[in-house]
């Protein structure tokens, strides 16, 4: 099946600072997301991002298809944003089968 | 609410009970799954329903039971579990060929006693 590494498993930043998670494939996908998961352990949709560059206030995404890889950029850090960060791929042609990375453990400081 | 609601959200069960959890979504998705979250692993894709009928069977011991009455409801039904099936189990659904992706319930965080 396919493989997903994300990077790196564990993050520790202050509020107000910037930061980037990276996430690997290994093959062609046509369904790539990134979510947040809260400390009550909903997974929270931040963006669908297959291709291409997406920006929702202090996040954004962007998928490089061709190069098989994803960034999540979040700026200006709050606490609120401490959590599990996952990023999860469907391959082409095989429908109903989204497949997570081990995600990156996000904790800010005040 | 996301769209996808899950109850209960905490379920502390004996070896020897019978419980079900249940998902609804609201979303008009025609495919539901059942996922398991344990500690220090990644999500683990448990069933998927389309259209109301099983596409997927992820090895899951028989234990676990899934119903799925319409496209809108799921459920699984719990009976004779160990206790390292405890963990979060999460409830998803998605619009095949629709291209906004997954939408994924509150959880239910199951512990076997």
């Amino acid at each position: 099946g396919i493989q997903v590494e994300q990077s790196p498993p564990d993050l520790i930043l202050q509020e107000g600072a910037n930061s980037t998670l990276r996430c690997n494939f290994s093959d062609s996908v046509n369904n790539l997301q990134w979510f947040h998961q809260n400390p009550w352990g909903q997974l929270i949709n931040l963006f669908y991002i297959p291709s291409g560059t997406k920006q929702n206030g202090r996040l954004s995404a962007t998928t490089v298809a061709t190069e098989r890889y994803s960034l999540l950029y979040i700026s200006s850090s709050q606490t609120t944003d401490s959590g599990v960060y996952f990023c999860a791929v469907e391959r082409g042609g095989s429908n109903y089968k989204l497949t997570f990375g081990k995600g990156t453990l996000l904790t800010v400081n005040p | 609410e996301t769209g996808v609601t899950q109850t209960p959200r905490h379920l502390v069960m004996g070896m020897t009970n019978k419980k079900s959890l249940k998902c609804e979504q609201h979303l008009g998705h025609n495919a539901m799954y059942w996922y398991k979250q344990s500690a220090k692993k990644p999500l683990e894709l448990m069933f998927v329903y389309s259209l109301e009928e099983r596409v997927e069977n992820n090895s899951v011991p028989s234990r676990f039971s899934p119903e799925c009455p319409n496209s809108s409801h799921l459920f699984l039904h719990l009976h004779t579990l160990q206790p390292e099936d405890s963990a979060l189990y999460l409830c998803a659904s998605s619009q095949s060929g629709g291209g906004y992706g997954y939408t994924f319930g509150s959880g239910t965080r199951l512990t076997v006693v």
